[in-house]
C-alpha cells in the first residue's frame, strides 16, 4: 500500500507569491494534519482536518489556509509569502484523530522563499 | 498545553553500543501518548515507538525501547546495538486526548553513529 504522498517535492517562490501544497493520505485514513518544520527545529502543528472539517489550528497567521476534499486528500495554501515561510511542510495522516492512532508522515515539501 | 524538552542537541555513539536519548514532557492531561520519530536527511518522519500514558509496561520495538517514568514525566528512547544507519535526527513527541489531538514535538537530538 502507498504511504502518504506529497507534491511537489521542492518549491521555490519569491516574497509575496502564493503557494499550494498537496497531500494524499494513506488509503482509509480520514484525518490529515499539516506541520511546518523550520531548519533546526521540530515540526510545528498548523492544521488538522477530519472528515473534511477543520478540527484544529495552530498559532499561524490567516495567510495559512487549508481544506480537505471528499477523497480525504488535502491542500495547504499560503498567501503573501514571507522569507520566514521557508521550511519543510509535512503532512501526516491517521485513521481518526485520537491519540491511540499513529500519525504517518509523508516525505514533505521543501519550500524556499527568496 | 503540552511541552516536550529534549536537552541533548547531539549525541555520539559507536557502532554496536547502546545509546539513550532523553525526553521530558509536561502536560496537565491524564490521557496522552508519547512517540519517537526518526528523521534522516531526506526529511521524512519515521515512526519508531509509542507509549500510552496508561500503559504499565515500557514499549519495545525491535532495537528500540522506551523508558517511561510517568512520575518524572520522562520518556527516554533507548537504542540497543547502534548501527551506522541509525545516524539521524530523533524527535520526541506527545499527543494529548483533549480538544483535538495533534503532535507536539521537541527540538530533536542529532545522533551520529561512528564505525
Amino acid at each position: 500500500d502507498a504511504g502518504v504522498t506529497q507534491s511537489p517535492t521542492h518549491l521555490i517562490k519569491t516574497r509575496g507569491q502564493q503557494v499550494t501544497l498537496r497531500c494524499s493520505p494513506i488509503s482509509g485514513h480520514k484525518s490529515v494534519s499539516w506541520y511546518q518544520q523550520v531548519l533546526g527545529q521540530g515540526p510545528q502543528f498548523i492544521f488538522q482536518y477530519y472528515e473534511k472539517e477543520e478540527r484544529g489550528r495552530g498559532n499561524f497567521p490567516d495567510r495559512f489556509s487549508a481544506r480537505q476534499f471528499p477523497n480525504y486528500s488535502s491542500e495547504l495554501n499560503v498567501n503573501a509569502l514571507l522569507l520566514g515561510d521557508s521550511a519543510l511542510y509535512l503532512c501526516a495522516s491517521s485513521l481518526v484523530p485520537d491519540h491511540y492512532n499513529e500519525q504517518f508522515f509523508g516525505p514533505g515539501t521543501r519550500l524556499t522563499v527568496l | 498545553a503540552q511541552k516536550i524538552t529534549q536537552t541533548q542537541p547531539g549525541m555520539f555513539v559507536q557502532e554496536k553500543e547502546a545509546v539513550t536519548l532523553d525526553c521530558t514532557y509536561d502536560t496537565s492531561d491524564q490521557s496522552y501518548g508519547l512517540f519517537w520519530y526518526k528523521q534522516p536527511s531526506s526529511g521524512e518522519m519515521i515512526f519508531l515507538i509509542y507509549q500510552g500514558s496508561y500503559d504499565e509496561q515500557n514499549a519495545t520495538e525491535g532495537r528500540y525501547s522506551l523508558n517511561f517514568q510517568k512520575a518524572r514525566k520522562s520518556a527516554n528512547l533507548v537504542i540497543s546495538a547502534s548501527q551506522l544507519g541509525d545516524s539521524a535526527m530523533y524527535f520526541c513527541a506527545m499527543r494529548a486526548d483533549s480538544g483535538y489531538s495533534t503532535l507536539t514535538f521537541g527540538k530533536g537530538t542529532m545522533l551520529l553513529v561512528s564505525p
